[in-house]
C-alpha cells in the first residue's frame, strides 16, 4: 500500500499566521493518465471530513482561497495563508491513484 | 441536497458480524461510486471499500476476505458488513460520495462502533 507521512503532526499558529502541511508519499502519485490524485481534507472537531483541494491543486467549491495545494510525484504541501479560527481540526492528504486508496496520519491544528 | 446517514449497532461482540447502512436523500446511489471509510482512535483513516452506480464492489485488500458491500436501489441505500470482529474494528464508520477525481465530496455523520464483549 501507499504510505503518506504528513509532518508536522501537530501545528499550532496564531490568527493571521501562514502555516504549511507536508504530505510525503512512498511512490509517485502520477497516473498513468495524467492525472495527480493527491486530495486534502479537513476534519473538524465533531464533524465529519470535508474536502478541501482534489487534484493537489484545486480548490473545492466553497473552500477559502487562502487554502492552497501544491507539488508532485511524491512531495505535495498544503498552505494556508492566514490562518482563522474556524480552520482548527485535523488536515488529512489522501491518494486516489493507487488501489487502496490510502490517507495521511494527520495534522491537528491548533490555534494559540 | 445529498445527505448521507450511516446508521447500526454502536456494539458489536468480537466474532459477530458488523452491519451498517448508509441511507442516502437528495441523490440516487444508481451514479457515481459509494464508498465506506473507518477512522480509528487515534485519527488512523482506512479506506474499506466501494460500490459502484452498477454494483460492482471493490475492497482493500487488507479486509477482503471479511467484507462486502451491497445495496438496495429501491430504498437508495447501500450496506456494509464486516464479519468476525475484533477489538481492532472499534472504528467510527463513514459512507461518502466518490466524485470525479476521487473528492469525497459528501459524507455521513458517522457511526462510532465498539467491539466488545
Amino acid at each position: 500500500d501507499v504510505v503518506l507521512t504528513q509532518t508536522p503532526p501537530t501545528l499550532l499558529a496564531t490568527i493571521g499566521q501562514s502555516v504549511s502541511i507536508s504530505c510525503r508519499s512512498s511512490q509517485s502519485l502520477l497516473h498513468s493518465n495524467g492525472n495527480t490524485y493527491l486530495n486534502w481534507l479537513l476534519q473538524r472537531t465533531g464533524q465529519s471530513p470535508q474536502p478541501l483541494i482534489y487534484l493537489v491543486s484545486k480548490l473545492e467549491s466553497g473552500v477559502p482561497n487562502r487554502f492552497s495545494g501544491s507539488g508532485s510525484g511524491t512531495d505535495f504541501t498544503l498552505k494556508i495563508s492566514g490562518v482563522e479560527a474556524e480552520d482548527l481540526g485535523v488536515y488529512y492528504c489522501m491518494q486516489f491513484t493507487h488501489y487502496p486508496f490510502t490517507f495521511g496520519s494527520g495534522t491537528k491544528l491548533e490555534i494559540k | 441536497e445529498v445527505q448521507l446517514q450511516e446508521s447500526g449497532p454502536g456494539l458489536v461482540k468480537p466474532s459477530q458480524s458488523l452491519s451498517l447502512t448508509c441511507s442516502v436523500t437528495g441523490y440516487s446511489i444508481t451514479s457515481n461510486y459509494w464508498g465506506w471509510i473507518r477512522k480509528f482512535p487515534g485519527n488512523k483513516m482506512e479506506w474499506m471499500g466501494y460500490i459502484s452506480y452498477s454494483g460492482s464492489t471493490s475492497y482493500n485488500p487488507s479486509l477482503k476476505s471479511r467484507i462486502s458491500i451491497t445495496r438496495d436501489t429501491s430504498k437508495n441505500q447501500f450496506f456494509l458488513q464486516l464479519n468476525s470482529v475484533t477489538t481492532e474494528d472499534t472504528a467510527t464508520y463513514y459512507c461518502a460520495r466518490i466524485d470525479v477525481y476521487g473528492l469525497l465530496g459528501y459524507w455521513g455523520q458517522g457511526v462510532m462502533v465498539t467491539v466488545s464483549s
